[in-house]
């Protein structure tokens, strides 16, 4: 059964970098068959998708954060990562590492299964 | 970007009634490329309907997709208590890949 579980601080200061990873049991992250996306809530908010990875190193960014997120993927822990610098309150948000199906052989399906979520927050 | 736009914000609706949310792009998304999920609080969404109309493994014939181009719609066709949750649209067509802002669906 697949499961994807979240992992890293919970409180970020202000101007710093977020690190989070996901580990993924149940599929392997160099599956030919799905991408690895992460996806953010702020509280109370909607979803907002950040970045999604496939194990050959190719990626797809959401503009409005590509300036700011750094991505990898470790094989041998059968985990990936996001680092995202700079935060501002406006990063305290729930983040979500999930697995992204495809429709024609590239990253771009929906997301079939989520990890729980883990709450970042922003603050000095 | 493609904005998509859910209607209605909240709908609140009895045990056994039919549920309507709407999603509305700002370009027209091909058929094969929107998806609905579902989150209830505290929890991760889950995806109920891909290719706008196909149902995800596990989710129950009450719940249907439909709809092409600009305008598609999920239908809860008997409502139950455990369905009360947050619906979110999604289109992966074009990059970004963008959510919806979410239908909430109350049981009275």
């Amino acid at each position: 059964q697949l499961q994807l579980q979240e992992s890293g601080p919970g409180l970020v200061k202000p101007s710093e970098t977020l690190s989070l990873t996901c580990t993924v049991s149940g599929a392997s992250v160099t599956s030919d068959s799905y991408y690895w996306g992460w996806i953010r809530q702020p509280p109370g908010k909607g979803l907002e998708w950040i970045v999604t990875v496939y194990y050959t190193g190719s990626t797809y960014y959401n503009p409005s954060l590509k300036s700011r997120v750094t991505k990898s993927l470790d094989t041998s822990k059968n985990q990936f990562s996001l680092k995202l610098s700079s935060v501002t309150a406006a990063d305290t948000a729930v983040y979500y590492c999930a697995r992204q199906t495809m429709v024609r052989g590239v990253g771009d399906g929906p997301f079939d299964s989520w990890g729980q979520g883990t709450l970042v927050t922003v603050s000095s | 970007e493609i904005v998509l736009t859910q209607s209605p914000g909240t709908l609140s609706l009895s045990p056994g009634e039919r549920a309507t949310l709407s999603c509305r792009a700002s370009q027209s998304v091909s058929s094969s490329y929107l998806a609905w999920y579902q989150q209830k609080p505290g929890q991760a969404p889950r995806l109920l309907i891909y290719g706008a109309s196909s149902r995800a493994t596990g989710i129950p014939d009450r719940f249907s997709g439909s709809g092409s181009g600009t305008d598609f719609t999920l239908t809860i066709s008997r409502l139950e208590p455990e369905d009360s949750a947050v619906f979110y649209c999604q289109q992966y067509v074009t990059l970004p890949w963008t959510f919806g802002q979410g239908t909430r669906v109350e049981i009275k």
